[in-house]
């Protein structure tokens, strides 16, 4: 069956460190992945989109890996702060579907 | 303001009332999509609009669930009859391009609630 999985357990570090965030997805042909942001209450916000022929994306403290081989993304967060505490959702657009496929999402709690 | 709206925010219904949900796009935006959220899950796809013309409603769940974006603009969601699982959040999003799979950014409003009791 297609899936796409993020850790479902909270992720929870200090102020300052690097958070790394999991997406892994099976029987999937994406030409794409994307990753948003969601504060409860609110919809998702756009955060990057990082193609099936791109290895790595930056935008400020912010990179997303994609290893198709793998059929894994990785979003970090550089010098993380309070403020970065939101749930992260990614989302995939694969060649078969024809529609954004989104995980359940993983919440980040970063503490002073 | 620039941002995708919803109305209602929330809006309680009794099973078997039926309820329209209503979405503002972004100004000149041709995509319109609705999206169904479940507490603690990602949105899941219900319908995609091209201006007026609905080119995918595969994710609907039900007959009882109708959409419609008659002006190419403001979309409003109907669900009849409606039901307990029907109680989720729901979301409308645009985009600027035409086309579900081109590289658009999509942009969310904040979600109606909705609350079958």
């Amino acid at each position: 069956s297609q899936k796409i999985e993020q850790n479902s357990e909270a992720l929870n570090i200090q102020e300052g460190k690097t958070a790394t965030l999991t997406c892994n997805y099976t029987n999937y042909s994406p030409a794409y992945l994307q990753w948003y942001r969601q504060d409860p209450g609110r919809g998702p916000v756009f955060l990057l989109l990082i193609r099936e022929n791109e290895k790595e994306k930056r935008k400020e403290r912010l990179k997303v890996t994609f290893d198709t081989t793998l059929k894994q993304s990785l979003f970090h967060i550089t010098a993380s702060q309070p403020a970065d505490s939101a749930t992260y959702l990614c989302a995939l657009l694969s060649y078969n579907t024809d529609k954004l496929i989104f995980g359940t999402g993983t919440r980040l709690q970063v503490f002073p | 303001g620039a941002g995708v709206s919803q109305s209602p925010r929330y809006k309680v219904a009794k099973r078997g009332q039926d309820v329209a949900l209503r979405c503002d796009p972004i100004s000149g935006h041709v995509s319109l999509f609705w999206y169904q959220q479940a507490l603690g899950q990602g949105p899941e796809f219900l319908t995609y609009f091209q201006n007026e013309a609905q080119l995918d409603k595969s994710g609907l769940p039900s007959d009882r669930f109708f959409a419609e974006r008659p002006e190419g603009s403001v979309s409003t969601l109907k669900i009849q009859r409606t039901q307990q699982e029907d109680s989720a959040v729901y979301l409308c999003a645009s985009s600027f391009e035409a086309g579900q799979t081109t590289y658009n950014e999509q942009f969310f409003g904040p979600g109606t609630r909705l609350t079958v009791l």
